[in-house]
């Protein structure tokens, strides 16, 4: 298995702009986790999602961020409108089971200028 | 999720076994302790997790204290690819996020 693949790997937007970050899950899995990563806050939980239901979006920071699982195999994350503060690293996790071992993909690493 | 406390940084001597402690007090007794790891630019890696035995996999050995007020995460012997930043992160199986905080930064030098 290729492992949790998420797409693009670098973006670089300027502010205002729609953002959208893809991610394909482990086959199986049927949990997918959105995280994102900044020097002052860590790595955090956005959203997290079980056969394709979104399950707690406690942790999206506002209205202009967005998340689908349209099926088992795809994901979006979407920004709308992008602003500099979304600069961070954004990382996609699936698991087989919620507390099973996450795996995670490489990330997306989101510049807002 | 109870919170946990790790020393910011170590350095460990490559060939050495690489000894992690994570303080977790406050833990409840059905809340286990996970570890995870950050190498530079990558995804975390999920090490391994344990209630209160000893568990021990390919990777690290984990050594929960009897009182489950502590646990040291044991890295045989270190590698300078098992440079990276470890998070002890203390969970109920069910519950809904792993927490991450800020974790040890482990340094191996050659």
């Amino acid at each position: 298995d290729a492992g949790v693949i998420q797409s693009p790997r670098h973006e670089v937007t300027e502010m205002g702009q729609e953002v959208t970050l893809r991610c394909k899950p482990i086959s199986g899995h049927d949990y997918l986790f959105w995280y994102r990563q900044t020097m002052m806050r860590g790595l955090e939980l956005l959203i997290y999602f079980n056969n394709n239901v979104p399950i707690d979006d406690s942790g999206m920071p506002e209205d202009r961020f967005s998340a689908k699982m349209p099926n088992a195999s795809f994901s979006t994350l979407k920004i709308q409108p992008s602003e500099p503060r979304d600069s961070a690293v954004y990382f996609c996790a699936s698991s087989f089971g919620l507390d099973n071992e996450q795996f995670f993909g490489p990330g997306t690493r989101l510049t807002v200028l | 999720d109870a919170k946990t406390t790790q020393p910011p940084s170590m350095d460990c001597a490559e060939g050495r076994a690489a000894n992690l402690p994570c303080n977790h007090s406050t833990i409840s007794g059905n809340e286990y302790v996970y570890w995870y790891r950050q190498i530079h630019s990558q995804g975390p890696q999920y090490i391994i997790h344990g209630l209160k035995n000893n568990e021990t996999n390919e990777m690290a050995s984990l050594i929960i204290t009897e009182d489950r007020k502590s646990s040291t995460l044991i890295l045989p012997h270190a590698t300078l690819r098992d440079t990276a930043v470890y998070y002890c992160i203390v969970r109920v199986p069910g519950a809904q996020k792993l927490v991450f905080g800020q974790g040890t930064r482990l340094t191996i030098n050659p």
